[in-house]
Order: C-alpha cells, then structure tokens, then sequence
C-alpha cells in the first residue's frame, strides 16, 4: 500500500522568496515519485517525477524536488516565486511498473504575496 | 505538444440518469485512467485500463460505473444512475511509460 502527506493545506509566501512544499511518503516498495500542478479550472500538469537515477530532479518553471530514502520525502523547492505560481501542488506516488496507478496526496495551495 | 482531451468541460444531469464522459488520451499511449476529484478533496484514482480491458479499480468504481474504448482514439466512462455524491470534477489519464498526462476535466453536477 501507498501513501502521500503533504504538510500543510495551504502555503503563502512572498513574491521573489523560496517556495518550500513539503511531500512525505510512505510505500511497501520503491516508488516513484512525481508533482503536479493545477491551475484554476485546469487540468493536473506533470511538473517532475524521480524514477531512478539522480536524485535532485528539476521540473518545469524552475522547481526541483530531492527524493531522500532515508527521510522518505519529496519536497519541492523553487529558489524564487513568481506570482503565475500561485495554484494547487499534489505530491503523488506510484509503484515501479510505470503504469500504475497514482496515489495523490490532499494537495497544497499556494499563494504567493505581492 | 500532445495532451488528452475531454469532453464536456461541464456537464450537469439529474440524478438517476446516465451520463458518458469522453476521452482522447494521447496516440501512442497504452495505459488509460479515469480519476475524480470531489470539491475540496483528493485527487482519487477510480479505474485503469490497458489492452482494452480494466487492469484496476477501486472501491469507488462499483457497478454503476464502466469503461469503454469503442474505437482507437475514445475512452469513455460512463455512470448508469448517476446520485448526489458523483458530483465532482473527472479526469481522464493515459501514459506511455511512466507519468500520467491529464486532461483538463469535466465537471460533472447531479442535481
């Protein structure tokens, strides 16, 4: 069985000033780990994964994530908020055949201050 | 850049009647999914779908909902006798190797 917390439902942070969304997880086997975004009224859009190999992965509009084994955590940083950043962040897990299926965490709403 | 794309982006029904929502998942990709996403709550998977057979379901997908690929582009889903609590926002998935690419998806209202 699998499972994602993302700490913290709702995150503001200052325009310019590092976004840190917190993703732990738990699994029976090594995961695969990824990181959507929605924006309002849109879609889930794949931001990063980390299936194997480099642990730092970078995504899209400048985030990464770090898987760390020994912490079991995904969290995703991005050094410097952009006001279009504001959206909803889900952490999700999966297994390692590629195509199953994914397990969401509650999500995280990101507002970004002026 | 290829996406998925569904249809209706709404959809609002009474309850006790059927709906079908469509799918086209990106061409060369063999796994397909549907999730849901109730107002304020997790994203929930409900079905995969590879090699025109369901692979997996959850507790969710009971026997009024059901899936088809009638042809080589659509992925539907379809609830018989839709009720209150199937109003939420439904996402069609599909992927090739690793990584899920959603569609926009539809909301669906049961009054």
């Amino acid at each position: 069985a699998q499972s994602v917390t993302q700490l913290g439902s709702h995150v503001s942070v200052s325009e310019g000033a590092l976004v840190l969304l917190r993703c732990n997880y738990s699994s029976s086997v090594p995961p695969y780990l990824f990181w959507y975004v929605q924006y309002p009224n849109q879609g889930l859009q794949l931001l990063l994964k980390y299936t194997t190999g480099a642990t730092l992965v970078k995504g899209i509009n400048g985030f990464e994530a770090e898987f760390k084994k020994s912490e079991t955590s995904f969290h995703l940083t991005k050094p410097s908020a952009h006001m279009s950043d504001a959206a909803e962040y889900f952490c999700a897990v999966s297994g390692r055949s590629g195509n199953e299926k994914l397990t969401f965490g509650t999500g995280t709403r990101l507002t970004i201050i002026p | 850049e290829p996406e998925v794309t569904q249809t209706p982006s709404h959809q609002v029904t009474q309850m006790g009647q059927e709906v079908i929502l469509r799918c086209v998942p990106i061409s060369n990709h063999l796994y397909f999914y549907w999730y849901r996403q109730i107002l304020g709550q997790k994203v929930e998977f409900l079905v995969s779908f590879y090699n025109n057979e369901i692979s997996e379901k959850s507790e969710i997908f009971d026997d009024q909902f059901s899936v088809e690929r009638p042809d080589g582009s659509n992925f539907t889903l379809k609830i018989r006798s839709t009720k209150l609590e199937d109003s939420a926002m439904y996402f069609c998935a599909s992927s090739y190797i690793t990584g899920l690419f959603f569609g926009s998806g539809t909301q669906l209202s049961v009054l």
